[in-house]
């Protein structure tokens, strides 16, 4: 199974810039997606095909990578950013999740 | 619009079956794959499985023995069926599905159901 690795954490001040890294164990091609998730509330897609921005997502995110080094952007940092990120792939049978970055705000 | 809901029961006991739906409205299930993702408490996502629209399936490795998914496309329904429950297997269960667009991107959640197992 393709293994997606990120950080477990982040702590940045808002307004700064934050990237967000996830490897994949192998390739995925473009097929890379990003979700945020807050406390209580089910995953919401920002990110698909590793660079293309979800409609109604804020322009402050952006994505971008390809084969098996992606990172999600965000610039700036705002407070309510604070929330679990995800990526996850969907070249490889199976579908796999990273394990998640929880970004903090200072 | 597109919209997905689970239902299930709450709560099962160990060694047990869990058996949960996901109706599905606003899309035919004969034109796109709906898939289960899973996050245990405190935990990260996890992909359970997946429907595609032809009707095969694919599973995630490590519970690909215990697992099943199926669908009936005259009721909208997408059906989990996981047998030999553990503890582990506590969970809020997501039914999910990607946009057109998306490439396998999950654009549209259901808003999950917790499942307990326990004694």
């Amino acid at each position: 199974d393709t293994v997606l690795t990120q950080s477990p954490a982040l702590a940045v001040s808002p307004g700064e810039r934050v990237t967000i890294s996830c490897r994949a164990s192998e390739s995925v091609s473009t097929l890379m997606h990003w979700y945020q998730q807050k406390p209580g509330q089910q995953p919401t897609l920002l990110i698909y095909l590793a660079s293309n921005l979800e409609s109604g997502v804020p322009a402050r995110f952006s994505g971008s990578g390809s084969g098996t080094d992606f990172t999600l952007t965000i610039d700036p940092v705002e407070a309510d950013d604070t929330a679990t990120y995800y990526c996850q792939q969907s070249w490889n049978d199976p579908w796999t999740f990273g394990g998640g970055t929880k970004l903090e705000l200072k | 619009q597109v919209q997905l809901k689970e239902s299930g029961p709450g709560l099962v006991q160990p060694s047990q079956t869990l058996s949960l739906t996901c109706t599905v409205s606003g899309f035919s299930l004969t034109s796109n794959s709906v898939h289960w993702v899973r996050q245990p408490p405190g935990k990260g996502l996890e992909w359970v499985g997946a429907i595609w629209s032809g009707g095969s399936t694919d599973y995630n490795s490590a519970l690909k023995s215990r697992l099943s998914i199926s669908r009936d496309t005259s009721k909208s329904q997408v059906f989990l069926k996981m047998n030999s429950l553990q503890t582990e297997d506590t969970a809020i269960y997501f039914c999910t599905r990607s946009g057109y667009y998306s490439g396998g991107g999950f654009a549209y959640w259901g808003q999950g159901t917790l499942v307990t197992v326990s004694s």
